[in-house]
C-alpha cells in the first residue's frame, strides 16, 4: 500500500530535549516536506527536499533541522524543542510539483 | 511574501445545497494550484493539482476551475452531503522552487 508514515504519532517532551520525528514513504517520491499545522495559521513549510541531500528551507525553519541520506526517509530534528513548537507537524511527499501524500501527523506537544 | 487566501473562512450550508470557495493567489509567474480535502483528526487529501489557465477539473460532486491571469481559482461542490463536511484548502508552489504556501483553508460544515 502506497503510504506516508510517521512516527511517533504523539509526543509529549521537555524544553531542551532533543528529539527526532521520522517520516518515510515507499513511492519513490523524489520531493519530501514537513509542515506544521497551528490554530488559525493554516499549514506552514518548515523544510523540504526535492532529493537525496538537497533541501531546503520553507518559511518556518527556525529551530529544525533535517537531513535525507535516503530517497524515502526524511527525518525531522528538534535539536532543543522550546514550547512555541509544540504544534501538529505533517510530513508529505510528491512527485515533483504534482499531488502531495501525506502522513498521518504528529502532535507534539513541548512542556 | 507570496500570499493565498481563500475565502469564506468557513461556511455552514444544508445538505442538498450547492455551494462554492475561492482560493487567490498571486497571478505572476503561476505554476500550479493544489486543492486539498482535509477531514477533522486526518490528513489532508489531494482533490486536484490544476495547471493550466481556463482548467475545469471534476471528481464526482466536487469540481474547480483555474483563472491563472486574474489569480483565482473556485471550488465547487453540487449537492452537498454531511461527509463533505471538511476544510478546503488550496495550496501555490512558488515559481521556480518546491517551496509551498497553503491557505489558512475554508471550512464546510454539511447540516443534515
Amino acid at each position: 500500500e502506497a503510504q506516508v508514515t510517521q512516527n511517533p504519532r504523539y509526543l509529549i517532551t521537555v524544553t531542551g530535549k532533543k528529539l527526532t520525528v521520522t517520516c518515510s514513504q515507499n513511492m519513490n517520491h523524489e520531493y519530501m516536506s514537513w509542515y506544521r499545522q497551528d490554530p488559525g495559521l493554516g499549514l506552514r513549510q518548515i523544510y523540504y527536499s526535492m532529493n537525496v541531500e538537497v533541501t531546503d528551507k520553507g518559511d518556518v525553519p527556525e529551530g529544525y533541522k533535517v537531513s535525507r541520506k535516503e530517497k524515502r526517509n526524511f527525518p525531522l530534528i528538534l535539536e532543543s524543542p522550546s514550547p512555541n513548537q509544540t504544534s501538529l507537524y505533517f510530513c508529505a511527499s510528491s512527485f515533483g510539483t504534482d499531488t502531495q501524500y501525506f502522513g498521518p501527523g504528529t502532535r507534539l506537544t513541548v512542556l | 511574501i507570496l500570499n493565498v487566501e481563500q475565502s469564506p473562512q468557513s461556511l455552514h450550508v444544508q445538505e442538498g445545497d450547492s455551494t462554492n470557495f475561492t482560493c487567490s493567489f498571486p497571478s505572476s509567474n503561476f505554476y500550479a494550484l493544489h486543492w486539498y480535502r482535509w477531514e477533522t483528526a486526518k490528513s489532508p487529501e489531494a482533490l486536484f493539482v490544476m495547471t493550466l489557465n481556463g482548467d475545469e477539473k471534476k471528481k464526482g460532486r466536487i469540481s474547480a476551475t483555474l483563472n491563472t491571469k486574474e489569480g483565482y481559482s473556485y471550488l465547487y461542490i453540487k449537492g452537498s452531503q454531511p461527509e463533505d463536511s471538511a476544510t478546503y484548502l488550496c495550496a501555490f508552489p512558488s515559481s521556480g522552487t518546491y517551496k509551498y504556501i497553503f491557505g489558512t483553508g475554508t471550512r464546510l460544515k454539511v447540516l443534515a
